[in-house]
């Protein structure tokens, strides 16, 4: 089984939609992170957690909000999609500072 | 301010060639760590490799290597034998040890890997 799973895989939505995108790690990492990727260009940080009760902005956090359920759960929402928020968005997990970031398969979302 | 530009946008060579992707950051820590993570056609992003700003001496994988230099800011990636499976986007990432380790991409090189 992946230690990073992000669901769903794929998504296909309206714009003005509520969407939530999920991560779960079986990693035992405190840390973990929501990432954007847009054609051609590389991945940007939207939010990043450092353990349960530490939530924090990235660089592009406006239009998305994040809920850290638990050590193993992140979740990304989406509260009002629009179209310029198709992307494709990764999950990822980190063991300890400066150590690697482990990322999840990504989630193809599409704002229509 | 913290950069990272692989200014090789795309790549083609045929089997069995040698490519190297470059890769310069910019940074103003003294303490920081390189990355180069894989992009197959599949989409998930694996990682390949972790260097931190201390270790210059180049690592060999395999039929992959990489060359830290400090001195130039480049961090560059060498595929040796290059074969179809090589085909994917790879992205160049800097993390610095006072930036709450946040990673920071270059905008990936697309390498094609013909028969």
């Amino acid at each position: 089984d992946a230690d990073v799973t992000q669901t769903p895989r794929n998504r296909i939505t309206k714009t003005g939609k509520r969407i939530m995108l999920e991560c779960s790690q079986t990693k035992g990492h405190d840390r973990m992170y929501w990432y954007r990727q847009d054609p051609g260009l590389g991945l940007r940080l939207i939010y990043y957690s450092f353990d349960v009760k530490d939530i924090n902005k990235g660089e592009i956090s406006d239009g998305y909000s994040v809920s850290r359920q638990a050590q193993a759960k992140f979740s990304l929402s989406l509260e009002s999609a629009i179209p310029n928020q198709t992307a494709l968005y990764f999950c990822a997990t980190q063991g300890q500072p400066q150590e690697t970031q482990y990322f999840g398969p990504g989630t193809r979302l599409l704002v229509l | 301010a913290q950069k990272v530009t692989q200014a090789q946008t795309e790549i083609s060579v045929v089997e069995k060639e040698d490519v190297t992707l470059d890769c310069v950051y910019e940074t103003r820590d003294t303490t920081y760590y390189l990355f180069w993570y894989k992009q197959p056609p599949s989409g998930e992003l694996v990682f390949l490799i972790r260097r931190n700003s201390f270790d210059e001496q180049n690592e060999i994988s395999g039929r992959y290597s990489w060359n830290f230099q400090k001195s130039t800011s480049s961090f560059n990636f060498t595929i040796t034998a290059s074969q179809v499976v090589d085909s994917a986007v790879y992205f160049c990432a800097l993390s610095e040890a006072n930036n709450t380790d946040k990673l920071i991409f270059g905008t990936g090189t697309r390498l094609q890997v013909f028969p």
